[in-house]
């Protein structure tokens, strides 16, 4: 099953922005992760958060994450080119042991 | 340095034909996974291993095989049962804990003609 929904499909900011993408999921989690992925390329873990946690940062990402609206949002603050890629939400829907990816928000910094 | 490595990257066969995706880790990880990925589309699971010797389906196994003879190594047969083979294979592993994050390979793209 298709666990995540990233919003919006397709992102388009100016380098310095900031850019938030939301991940909406179905059943209850142990925790939630944001992957990247760069074009052609393999996904790299960007920040994982447990289903007790509300916040949390590394660098210029911020995630959000509300369990009784089975939502997520992550926050990348003053935005660059180099964060072009897209973004991947994950959930282990309670297993411990599969991760269901969502469909991914396609985020372009323009320089 | 510690990581996946998927070959090849590119890789083209003829209708009817079974393939072998390679996938090695030398990360130490017990948990190994191969997902799909579609033009657009988020990955799908297509199978798991959280131990040498067992694994299980995801929500896509059908027309595919693995197995897991070594910790490090955990190869993908895409058969000629599969009805759409061309797609972009990623295989990554973990620690089997749940709130361990997943470590991905680049890929391989896999045309079927």
């Amino acid at each position: 099953s298709q666990q995540g929904e990233e919003d919006p499909q397709a992102l388009s900011i100016q380098e310095g922005e900031n850019a938030t993408m939301n991940c909406s999921y179905k059943t209850s989690i142990n925790n939630l992760q944001w992957y990247r992925q760069n074009s052609g390329r393999g996904l790299v873990h960007l920040i994982l958060i447990r289903s007790n946690e509300r916040e949390k940062h590394s660098g210029r990402l911020r995630v959000t994450l509300d369990t009784s609206k089975k939502s997520s949002s992550l926050l990348i603050t003053a935005s660059r080119a180099a964060d072009t890629a897209s973004y991947f939400c994950a959930t282990d829907e309670n297993t411990g042991n599969q991760f269901y990816f969502g469909t991914g928000t396609s985020l372009t910094v323009i320089p | 340095d510690g990581g996946i490595t998927q070959s090849p990257k590119y890789l083209f066969r003829k209708e009817g034909q079974n393939v072998t995706l390679s996938c090695e880790q030398n990360l130490n990880h017990d948990a190994m996974y191969w997902y799909r990925q579609d033009p657009g589309q988020g990955l799908r699971l297509i199978y798991y291993s959280q131990i040498v010797n067992d694994f299980q389906k995801g929500d896509i196994a059908e027309g595919y095989s693995v197995s897991r003879e070594k910790k490090e190594s955990f190869p993908l047969t895409v058969t000629s049962a599969q009805k759409n083979p061309t797609a972009f294979y990623l295989c990554a592993s973990s620690i089997v804990t749940g709130d361990s994050p997943l470590h991905f390979g680049n890929g391989t793209r896999l045309t079927v003609t």
